[in-house]
């Protein structure tokens, strides 16, 4: 069973750089063939999908978020990472990795099957 | 104001079916597969539904799912209490460039 752990700073001050990692259990980055996301719940706002990496380094992020948005990935750690720069109080949220499963990545869509648990960050001024 | 259109609440009594919408446009709905995600209180969203009307293994099949148009929407038939929770509708839409989320509906039983 795949599952998924955010880690990282609960508080960041505003405009600084926040960092989250996810790290993986139960499936392979490297070989897997699967797409690493990261999503946000924004505080009465809903769902945003941040981003995805795939274990080349290749990255596709929310055109919205683009600009501040860095991801990268270890594999020997079995890990993504996210980092976040310039942020507002309106970055704070719960941030979220999960997995898009291997064969499912298509350019009609792709889906979430495994998430973390979630992780709250607020930006404080 | 998400590009996706849901309602932003719906109630049905325990047993009954309750339908909840999903508004789009060409660029995302229209074209495009539709995902359904259900979040219960203080966890993560779980899938619910892919690629339009599939459903994984272990989702109950009262859960089903469709889309005509430029529209989708997801039926719970026979609710039941522990189905309370928020329901978020999600698709690629071209023109953005990026998997988009509805606002959520949150579905009462009463």
């Amino acid at each position: 069973q795949v599952q998924l752990q955010e880690s990282g700073p609960g508080l960041v001050k505003s405009s600084q750089s926040v960092s989250l990692t996810c790290s993986v259990s139960g499936d392979s980055i490297r070989h897997s063939g699967a797409y690493w996301n990261w999503i946000r719940h924004l505080p009465g706002k809903g769902l945003e999908w941040i981003g995805y990496i795939y274990f080349s380094g290749y990255t596709q992020s929310n055109p919205s978020l683009k600009s501040r948005v860095s991801l990268s990935v270890d594999t020997s750690k079995n890990q993504f990472s996210l980092e976040l720069d310039s942020v507002t109080a309106a970055d704070t949220a719960v941030y979220y990795c999960a997995r898009t499963p291997p064969l499912f990545y298509d350019r009609s869509g792709f889906h979430f099957d495994s998430w973390g648990r979630g992780i709250r960050v607020t930006v404080s001024s | 104001q998400s590009v996706l259109t849901q309602p932003p609440s719906a109630s049905a009594t325990p047993g009954q079916t309750i339908t909840i919408s999903c508004s789009g446009s060409n660029s995302n709905i229209g074209d495009n597969y539709v995902y359904w995600y259900q979040q219960l209180p203080g966890t993560a969203p779980k899938l619910l539904i892919y690629r339009t009307d599939q459903r994984p293994a272990g989702v109950p099949a009262r859960f089903t799912a469709s889309k005509s148009g430029t529209s989708a929407s997801l039926a719970v038939s026979g609710l039941q209490s522990e189905d309370e929770a928020d329901y978020y509708c999600a698709s690629w839409d071209d023109s953005l460039s990026s998997m988009i989320f509805g606002g959520g509906t949150k579905l009462t039983a009463l």
